[in-house]
């Protein structure tokens, strides 16, 4: 079957601007789906087909695909950005929802 | 607003059996699917299954397939999973997901709304 692989960890200055990235052959078939988890919470998802963001998420958050890879940009990161993030796609063989493993996103 | 609000964690023993709720408001419960999603401690998330809004459609991981069963009851508003067998791997929080696609005969993976969890730990 098909997977979604991302980077384990990432880090980013204040301020800056960081990408994570998704990698996987499913993802020229399908956009890719990009969820926010910090410690203890549930996941909330913040970028959804071609580029899009769900209410209440702030436009710092971006989505953009080149062949197989899938990426979310936070231009501007703040300290409240520090979490997981994960992707996810789907397999288009049997239609099975996939997760990639995860992006641990560190604000210096 | 919309809710999710899974029940039923707990601690079950190797080869027992347990059933999850997912109790849904907030939204037309009727026009979307469902999805249950799992995460190991220290792990990552973890797709389990998923129905469609009509109930007609169910896909299972591999890793739960013929030992998990995902049912919808409209008249609850509820979402189900019944764990049959669990092993210790099985030991994980388990989320309930609202799939975004409305009226969808298949389950999409785009899931936008999520409930808290519920712990669920298999161990003798």
């Amino acid at each position: 079957s098909s997977e979604v692989t991302q980077d384990p960890a990432v880090s980013v200055a204040l301020g800056q601007t960081v990408r994570i990235t998704c990698q996987g052959d499913s993802l020229r078939g399908y956009y890719a789906s990009w969820y926010q988890q910090k410690p203890g919470q549930a996941p909330i998802l913040v970028i959804y087909g071609k580029n899009n963001r769900p209410s209440g998420i702030p436009d710092r958050f971006s989505g953009s695909y080149s062949g197989s890879t899938a990426s979310l940009t936070i231009t501007g990161a703040q300290a409240e950005d520090e979490a997981d993030y994960y992707c996810n796609s789907r397999d288009s063989s049997d239609n099975h929802v996939l997760f990639g493993g995860g992006t641990k996103l560190t604000v210096l | 607003q919309v809710q999710l609000v899974e029940s039923g964690g707990g601690v079950v023993q190797p080869g027992r059996s347990l059933r999850l709720s997912c109790a849904a408001s907030g939204f037309i419960f009727s026009s979307y699917g469902t999805h249950w999603v799992r995460q190991a401690p220290g792990k990552g998330l973890e797709w389990v299954a998923a129905v469609s809004y009509d109930g007609k459609n169910k896909l299972y991981a591999d890793s739960v397939k013929g030992r998990f069963t995902i049912s919808r009851d409209t008249s609850e508003t509820t979402v189900y999973l019944q764990m049959n067998s669990p092993t210790a791997g099985d030991t994980a929080v388990y989320y309930c997901a609202r799939d975004s696609w409305r009226l969808a005969l298949t389950p999409s993976y785009i899931l936008d709304y999520w409930g808290q969890g519920t712990q669920v730990t298999v161990s003798s």
